[in-house]
């Protein structure tokens, strides 16, 4: 979507390894938020951010860190990717009480 | 445990049909129920409710909340092919304005 870009768009690794993700938006929302999309779960919060170096950590953050350092980026890394991290991995911007915009999406597979 | 639930979550219908799919939820910090359409990548905005009894219309769809029952029913009517998607009903309740979404409604609609 215009505004929000991910990347990158699809990655595979191996087990162990380290992976960044990136999300970046020229919108300016304060808001940003890393989902994981599974079959049979939904869409479920990994870490969102309120803030530059304002994080925390959302349902399912186990095993992911984020880092934002600038408002137009929000990054996530895999510190030792796993298999059952394998998953479509979507960022959102939001601002006040408006909706989220989403990303495009990085389908990560860890073999 | 704040939760979303949508139903039915498969659905096939023919084209021309109308079709009503429900999300009912429970959520501490209830600020908006907003639902999303899902092709094959990111979420597309549909709609956002905050209001009850107040109807949403966009086109052949529309959507009404009841924030005494706590739900929410999106109809589509005259469906087409093009309709065949995810539909994910979401709420925002997080304390940092992050959406709890249902698994979603897969709809398929036949020609």
């Amino acid at each position: 979507d215009a505004g929000i870009t991910q990347s990158p768009r699809h990655k595979v690794t191996e087990t162990g390894t380290p992976v960044t993700l990136r999300c970046h938006q020229t919108e300016n929302h304060r808001y940003m938020y890393w989902y994981r999309q599974d079959p049979g779960h939904g869409l479920r919060l990994i870490h969102y951010s309120y803030g530059v170096k304002d994080t925390d950590k959302g349902e399912v953050s186990d095993g992911y860190s984020v880092s934002r350092s600038k408002t137009e980026d929000f990054l996530l890394t895999l510190e030792s990717a796993t298999s059952s991290q394998t998953s479509v991995y979507f960022c959102a911007i939001s601002e006040a009480d408006y909706g989220y915009t989403f990303g495009s999406g990085t389908r990560l597979t860890v073999v | 445990e704040d939760k979303v639930v949508q139903s039915p979550l498969s659905l096939v219908v023919h084209e021309g049909d109308t079709v009503t799919l429900n999300c009912s939820y429970e959520v501490t910090n209830f600020r908006s129920l907003l639902w999303y359409k899902q092709e094959k990548k990111a979420p597309t905005f549909l709609f956002m409710l905050t209001s009850s009894g107040i109807e949403k219309k966009s086109g052949r769809l529309s959507s009404i909340l009841d924030k005494k029952e706590l739900f929410s029913i999106l109809n589509i009517t005259a469906t087409q092919t093009g309709d065949s998607a995810v539909y994910l009903c979401a709420v925002n309740g997080g304390s940092q304005g992050n959406l709890i979404f249902g698994k979603g409604t897969k709809l398929s609609v036949k020609p």
